[in-house]
């Protein structure tokens, strides 16, 4: 299986601040690499999928880069409803997997 | 608009069989494939498996056998079966659609959900 490691684990910001998370994949993946946001309650909504593809209808604020083993997920100026936890899952083989999650807290 | 709903008994005991249901309104079940993903209370996101547009199915290796997907085209629904249940198949299920780029496998659509306990 390639497992999927995110960090950090957990991340304080203020609104307006641009962060950056990382993951890291096991071996290369190519760019089969998918980002979700998820609030406490509900489903992961898809934000960037193909390393880099922003999905429809999700802010410009959000961004995508890396190709192989280690990408990055950008959040420039912050907004309050960003603050939640994010995954990045691999597609490149299955089984299919999921990093472990990054809180973003205010 | 896409929606899927899922639903199943809340509670299942343990060495029993959950039955889950995701019923799918909105758009084509069968051009599309479909997942199940789960998650532990307070815990990350784990891939069951899928059935594809042809009736393929792939699962994950950790569950065993002890899965089975199909899905019921005349009542637009997704079912998961899961055997010999115990507390660590407590969980949130999901059932998710694969995005439309058939080269690469991302969930673009999800149920809000079903949380399924296990316990006598």
């Amino acid at each position: 299986d390639i497992q999927m490691t995110q960090s950090p684990s957990s991340l304080s910001a203020s609104v307006g601040d641009r962060v950056t998370i990382s993951c890291r994949a096991s071996q290369s993946i190519g760019r089969s690499l998918h980002w979700y946001q998820q609030k406490p309650g509900m489903a992961p909504k898809l934000l960037i999928y193909v390393a880099s593809s922003l999905h429809r209808g999700v802010p410009s604020r959000f961004s995508g880069s890396g190709s192989g083993t280690d990408f990055t997920l950008t959040i420039t100026s912050l907004q309050p409803e960003d603050f939640a936890t994010y995954y990045c899952q691999q597609s490149y083989s299955t089984p299919i997997t999921f990093g472990q999650g990054t809180r973003l807290e205010i | 608009q896409v929606q899927l709903q899922e639903s199943g008994p809340g509670l299942v005991k343990p060495s029993e069989t959950l039955s889950l249901t995701c019923s799918i309104s909105g758009g084509s079940i069968t051009n599309y494939y479909w997942s199940w993903i789960r998650q532990p209370p307070g815990k990350g996101l784990e891939w069951i498996g899928f059935i594809s547009n042809s009736g393929g199915t792939n699962h994950n290796p950790a569950l065993k056998s002890r899965v089975t997907i199909s899905v019921d085209t005349s009542k637009s629904q997704l079912s998961l079966k899961l055997s010999s249940v115990t507390a660590a198949d407590t969980a949130v299920y999901f059932c998710a659609r694969r995005g439309p780029d058939y080269s690469e496998y991302y969930f673009d659509y999800w149920g809000q959900g079903t949380l399924l306990t296990v316990s006598s």
